[in-house]
């Protein structure tokens, strides 16, 4: 089955800077990079997904990459404010299998 | 236009007894799928449901098992609850394709179980 690393697991930032997150995946058939944005008590929210006839994608202040070759897709956060302080998951789903496979998840703080 | 709903909120249970959760997918959507959420980790898959039947299974014992309704919401039920069972369980729902690609799916809020 699919294996999606995720790194790193915490991230601090100051406000403004940018953020970074990479994911790995070991499943070369998946071809849907989503990623999940999950606040405190609540469900996971989509920010932003990618399908692998795309190499990158951005909306506003986020951005995705993907490099099938090298079997990673990485999440961009760009001018970080509190708002962003949140839990990030990226996903991998391989081509005609439903199922959402997720990192780990990181962990980001924006500093004011 | 609603989003994916889950009910309840909240549920404590102890060991050994059984629960059923309850979701409502996001309007337009004919397709749910489940998710185990351990704390400080990422969602697991458990299953999924289209056309009232389950469709694909993740790595969960025969004691999860799930339903779908004619209007596309879908119930979760777990017996013999464990205290491993302990976890959000989310509900994610999105709209079946027939060319095998991953169609978006949009989570609900969750439902926190609890066992004792």
């Amino acid at each position: 089955g699919e294996n999606v690393e995720q790194h790193p697991s915490t991230l601090s930032v100051q406000e403004g800077d940018s953020a970074v997150i990479k994911c790995t995946y070991s499943d070369s058939a998946s071809n849907y990079f989503p990623w999940y944005k999950q606040e405190l008590g609540k469900g996971p929210q989509l920010i932003i997904d990618i399908r692998s006839n795309v190499g990158e994608k951005k909306d506003q202040r986020i951005a995705v990459t993907l490099n099938k070759t090298a079997k990673h897709f990485s999440l961009h956060i760009t001018e970080t404010q509190p708002e962003d302080s949140a839990v990030y998951f990226c996903a991998a789903g391989p081509l005609g299998d439903y199922k959402l496979s997720f990192g780990a998840g990181t962990t980001v703080t924006v500093r004011a | 236009d609603a989003g994916v709903t889950q009910s309840p909120t909240h549920l404590i249970k102890t060991r050994g007894q059984q629960v059923t959760l309850r979701c409502s997918p996001k309007s337009g959507h004919d397709t749910v799928s489940w998710y185990q959420q351990a704390l400080g980790q990422g969602p697991q898959f458990i299953f999924q449901y289209y056309e009232e039947e389950e469709r694909q299974r993740g790595n969960f014992p025969d004691r999860f098992s799930g339903h779908q309704f004619p209007n596309y919401s879908s119930e979760l039920n777990v017996n013999a609850l464990l205290l491993g069972d302990s976890a959000l369980y989310l509900c994610a729902s999105s709209l079946w394709t027939w060319d095998g690609g991953t169609d978006t799916q949009y989570f609900g809020p969750g439902t926190r179980l609890t066992v004792l």
